[in-house]
């Protein structure tokens, strides 16, 4: 699976749009961008995922560049509950024998 | 519907000590994986599970961890001997077929 990069951390006034870049140049066509995050003393919990076109959820959206060496979660009105260590992974969504490896991920801090 | 759960949510053994933890997947999920989390660190692959066939467990630190998962659902990961440098989160992940994790709250282990 292709490596990311992350922003170590970042921080986000309560209210306004979140917007969390990853970099995944070595990625391959029939990978996947998959984002996690995690709560502090709690498991990680899966947010979105995308190939090529942009994906909106619930809980955030999801903007893949053309290219597809880089993306952007967008957390569009965060709140003090989306502090959180996010994580960005490429993987194959194939199933099978999928080892991922998470990074240390960015931590987001929203302030009041 | 019911997640991933984990138990004991924390442990605390001696130096030398054998630890189970256990890991009871969302019902129907085929893959089931664990991970090791230290402190300050995004989670680390340590074996994956299909049914009850233990298909990847590259990521063991050594022979004193196993894993097992006998009928298939319910996963058991061991520790014997148990050392200082174990203790961290260790989380267990399920999925339908290995692409989207869903992950259990994790057991918190220290070793003294």
């Amino acid at each position: 699976d292709a490596k990311t990069t992350q922003p170590p951390s970042m921080d986000c006034a309560e209210g306004r749009a979140a917007n969390l870049p990853c970099n995944h140049s070595t990625i391959s066509g029939n990978e996947y961008v998959y984002w996690y995050r995690q709560i502090h003393s709690q498991g990680p919990q899966y947010i979105i995922h995308g190939l090529k076109n942009n994906e909106t959820n619930e809980m955030a959206s999801l903007i893949i560049t053309e290219d597809r060496k880089s993306s952007t979660l967008i957390l569009p009105h965060a709140t003090l509950r989306d502090t959180a260590v996010y994580y960005c992974i490429v993987r194959v969504a194939s199933g099978g024998s999928y080892i991922p490896t998470f990074g240390r991920g960015t931590s987001l801090i929203v302030h009041p | 519907g019911a997640g991933v759960s984990q138990s004991p949510r924390y442990k605390v053994a001696k130096r030398g000590q054998d630890v189970a933890l256990r890991c009871d997947p969302i019902s129907g999920h085929v893959s089931l994986f664990w991970y090791q989390q230290a402190l300050g660190q995004g989670p680390e692959f340590l074996t994956y599970f299909q049914n009850e066939a233990q298909l990847d467990k590259s990521g063991l630190p050594s022979d004193r961890f196993f894993a097992e998962r006998p009928e298939g659902s319910v996963s058991t990961l061991k520790i014997q001997r148990t050392q200082q440098e174990d203790s961290a989160v260790y989380l267990c992940a399920s999925s339908r077929y290995g692409e989207t994790q869903y992950f259990g709250p994790g057991t918190r282990l220290l070793v003294l």
